[in-house]
């Protein structure tokens, strides 16, 4: 069984740091990209950042690029999201999902239950 | 970046009857290279993460009872719930996965009525 266990969320105030992590067993983690999405209070689903299976290719939404990095350990089957200079506006659930197949150009077939940032003073 | 436009926002519909939700994408999201459209629906639930339905624009991911269909091609599509049942409310996204970033519609909540 596919899982995807998201952690490390919390109350963090404006300009602060945070880690997310996302813990994924039940398939072969060095066989997918992985992606986080993210969901503001009552809003819609956004993309955050992607990873190539090797970590060695990344991408991000131009909203985060500069502030937020995405990596991974193959060894530890899991995907990290380093989160600095967070604002107001990336207040959101932050969810962790797996692409179908082995390429970034996938939709997204298993998702975590997601973790809860709130940026506020 | 591709823009995806869903509509309605809303809808409620009676039990056993057909929901249509329609999604539009600012742009081609057809390969001409393998002639897939690079469209996905989801369902989300409340207090819930989204679920992937329908892939490549009308493939049923496994388990997916086979009320839900997905059509469309280029920049149109719809997704169909054939017989609208208890369980299948909540909101539902469309997005593409033919460029970077990945964009999702603004979602259609769908009551029963």
């Amino acid at each position: 069984e596919v899982r995807l266990v998201e952690s490390g969320g919390g109350l963090i105030q404006p300009g602060g740091s945070l880690r997310l992590s996302c813990a994924a067993s039940g398939f072969t983690f060095t066989k997918q990209w992985m992606s986080w999405v993210r969901q503001a209070p009552g809003k819609g689903l956004e993309w955050v950042a992607s990873i190539k299976q090797d970590g060695s290719e990344n991408f991000y939404v131009d909203s985060v690029k500069g502030r937020f990095i995405m990596s991974r350990d193959n060894a530890k089957n899991s995907v990290y999201l380093q989160m600095d200079s967070l604002r107001a506006e990336d207040t959101a659930i932050y969810y962790c999902a797996r692409h179908q197949e082995d390429t970034n150009y996938r939709a997204f077939d298993y998702w975590g239950q997601g973790t809860l940032v709130t940026v506020s003073s | 970046d591709i823009v995806m436009t869903q509509s309605p926002d809303s809808l409620a519909v009676s039990l056993g009857e057909r929901a249509t939700i329609n999604c539009k994408s600012s742009q081609n999201v057809l390969y001409d290279h393998n002639k897939k459209n690079y469209l996905a629906w989801y369902q989300q639930k409340p207090g819930q993460p989204p679920k992937l339905l329908i892939y490549w624009a009308s493939i049923r991911e496994i388990g997916v009872p086979d009320r839900f269909s997905g059509s469309g091609s280029e920049t149109d599509f719809t997704l169909t719930i054939s017989s609208l049942q208890p369980e299948d409310v909540a909101v539902y996204y469309c997005q593409q996965y033919y460029g970077t970033p990945a964009t999702f519609g603004g979602g259609t909540k769908v009551e029963i009525k």
